[in-house]
């Protein structure tokens, strides 16, 4: 989608290996997100951040951590990669509050 | 705590065959509820924001509306190229950090046949 960019869109991990997701946006958002996907369960957040360096928890955020140095970029980190975190990973942004997001076209994380 | 449910799961459609999808929601302090289309392998695309009970807005052959407690997305004579997964989502009122997080429902997969 214009304006957002997730990397890398596949990848394959094995279980106990560190990943990091990158989202990057070129709208200066002051608010970004990563949701993940999995059938039955819709989208959920797991972590969010609304400004530089301010980042809080989501509905599932554990065992996965996130930086956010510059406004553009938002990276989401598995620490140990596990079985269940094998899912479609979904990059936001939004303007503020009354605003929709914006999302990215997907990051499909397989972890054997 | 915040809900949205959707329905039906799945809808099949004949070409031109109206049909309605429903959303309900619980929520305290409705900041505003939004349609998003989702295709295959793709992320969502944003439809529409609703923010007050009784509005209604229109793009194409897609009608949504809000009461209190739910909204519609009305479907007339639908095409082929409808066919995706339709996401609602509400937004509460809420100040401080979050400013009120998008809450998903797990969405209504729309099939439309020729």
């Amino acid at each position: 989608d214009a304006g957002i960019t997730q990397s890398p869109r596949h990848k394959v991990t094995e279980t106990g290996t560190p990943v990091t997701l990158r989202c990057h946006q070129t709208e200066n958002h002051r608010y970004m997100y990563w949701y993940r996907q999995d059938p039955g369960h819709g989208l959920r957040l797991i972590h969010y951040s609304y400004g530089v360096k301010d980042t809080d928890k989501g509905e599932v955020s554990d065992g996965y951590s996130v930086s956010r140095s510059k406004t553009e970029d938002f990276l989401l980190t598995l620490e140990s990669a596990t079985s269940s975190q094998t899912s479609v990973y979904f990059c936001a942004i939004s303007a503020g509050a009354g605003y929709g997001y914006t999302f990215g076209s997907g990051t499909r994380l397989t972890v054997v | 705590e915040d809900q949205v449910t959707q329905s039906p799961e799945a809808l099949r459609l004949q070409e031109g065959e109206s049909s309605s999808l429903n959303c309900s929601y619980t929520v305290s302090g409705l900041r505003g509820l939004f349609w998003y289309r989702q295709d295959p392998g793709k992320g969502p695309e944003f439809l529409f924001t609703l923010y007050s009970a009784g509005e209604e807005k229109e793009k194409e052959r897609l009608k949504a509306t809000l009461t209190k407690k739910e909204s519609f997305l009305h479907i007339t004579a639908p095409k082929p190229e409808d066919s995706a997964t339709y996401l609602c989502a509400v937004q509460a009122m809420r100040y401080g950090g979050s400013q009120g997080n998008l809450i998903f429902g797990k969405g209504t997969k729309l099939s439309v046949k020729p």
